[in-house]
C-alpha cells in the first residue's frame, strides 16, 4: 500500500515558468517531509524538507508547501530552469516509524530552454 | 564531503548466481538502508540497518539478504539472481539522529540480470 504518492509521473514547464509537483500521503503521523531530487545515473539528493508544524518552507528558488488537512505537500520552483530537469521524490517520516522514509514514485520534471 | 559509496555502478549477472552489492559510508551514521527503485514504481525499501550486526525487513525483503559486521559498511545479498531483479540499487546511511536532511545516498548500483 503506497502511503506516499505523487500522481503525475512527468511535468514539462518553460524555462522561467512555476513548477508545481504535487504529493499526497495517507498516514497522519507523517510529521516530517523532504523533497529529493534525482539525476539519471546519480543518487537522490536532499532538496528541501518541512516539519509538520510548519505549512511553508522556503530555500531561494525552491518553495514546499504543506496542507495537513487535505494530507497534500507541494514544491513549487520558481522560476525554473534547465538545470531543474530531474526526477523529484517526496518522501514523509512518522515518529512511530523510526527512521524510516517513505518514498513516492516520483514525478519527471523537463524545463524547455 | 561526506560519502556514501557503492562498490560498482553497473553490474551484469547470470540469473542463479549470487550477487554481492556494497556500500560504505564515511559519516559514521549508524543507520543503513538498501532501496530499489523501479519506473511507476519509486524507492522501495529492501532491508535497513540499525546498528552492527542488525538488520530489518523493509517492504521487499523476498529473496535478498544483508550483512552489516562493521558500521560503515552494508551489504545487500541476492541468493539467486533472477531477472526480476534487475533494478537500480541504491544504498542510504543517516543519523539515529537524522537531523533534517534524512538520508545520505550513495550513487547507485544499476543491476541486470540475464
Amino acid at each position: 500500500d503506497q502511503q506516499v504518492k505523487q500522481n503525475s509521473p512527468s511535468l514539462s514547464v518553460q524555462e522561467g515558468r512555476i513548477s508545481i509537483l504535487n504529493c499526497d500521503y495517507t498516514n497522519s503521523m507523517f510529521d516530517y517531509f523532504l523533497w529529493y531530487k534525482k539525476y539519471p545515473a546519480e543518487g537522490p539528493t536532499f532538496l528541501i524538507s518541512i516539519s509538520s508544524i510548519k505549512d511553508k518552507n522556503e530555500d531561494g528558488r525552491f518553495t514546499v508547501f504543506l496542507n495537513k488537512s487535505a494530507k497534500h505537500l507541494s514544491l513549487h520552483i520558481v522560476p525554473s530552469q534547465p538545470g531543474d530537469s530531474a526526477v523529484y521524490f517526496c518522501a514523509a517520516r512518522a515518529t512511530n516509524t523510526g527512521n524510516q522514509f517513505y518514498f513516492g514514485t516520483g514525478t519527471s520534471l523537463t524545463v524547455i530552454p | 564531503d561526506v560519502k556514501v559509496t557503492q562498490s560498482s555502478r553497473y553490474l551484469v549477472k547470470r540469473t542463479g548466481e549470487k550477487v554481492f552489492l556494497e556500500c560504505v559510508q564515511d559519516m559514521d551514521h549508524e543507520n543503513m538502508f538498501w532501496y530499489r527503485q523501479d519506473p511507476g514504481l519509486g524507492l522501495r525499501l529492501i532491508y535497513f540497518s540499525y546498528d552492527v550486526k542488525m538488520k530489518e525487513k523493509g517492504d521487499i525483503p523476498e529473496g535478498y539478504s544483508v550483512s552489516r559486521e562493521k558500521k560503515e559498511r552494508f551489504s545487500l545479498i541476492l541468493e539467486s539472481a533472477s531477472t526480476n531483479q534487475t533494478s537500480m540499487y541504491l544504498c542510504a546511511s543517516s543519523l539515529s539522529e537524522w537531523g533534517r536532511y534524512g538520508y545520505t545516498f550513495g550513487s547507485g548500483t544499476r543491476l541486470t540480470v540475464v
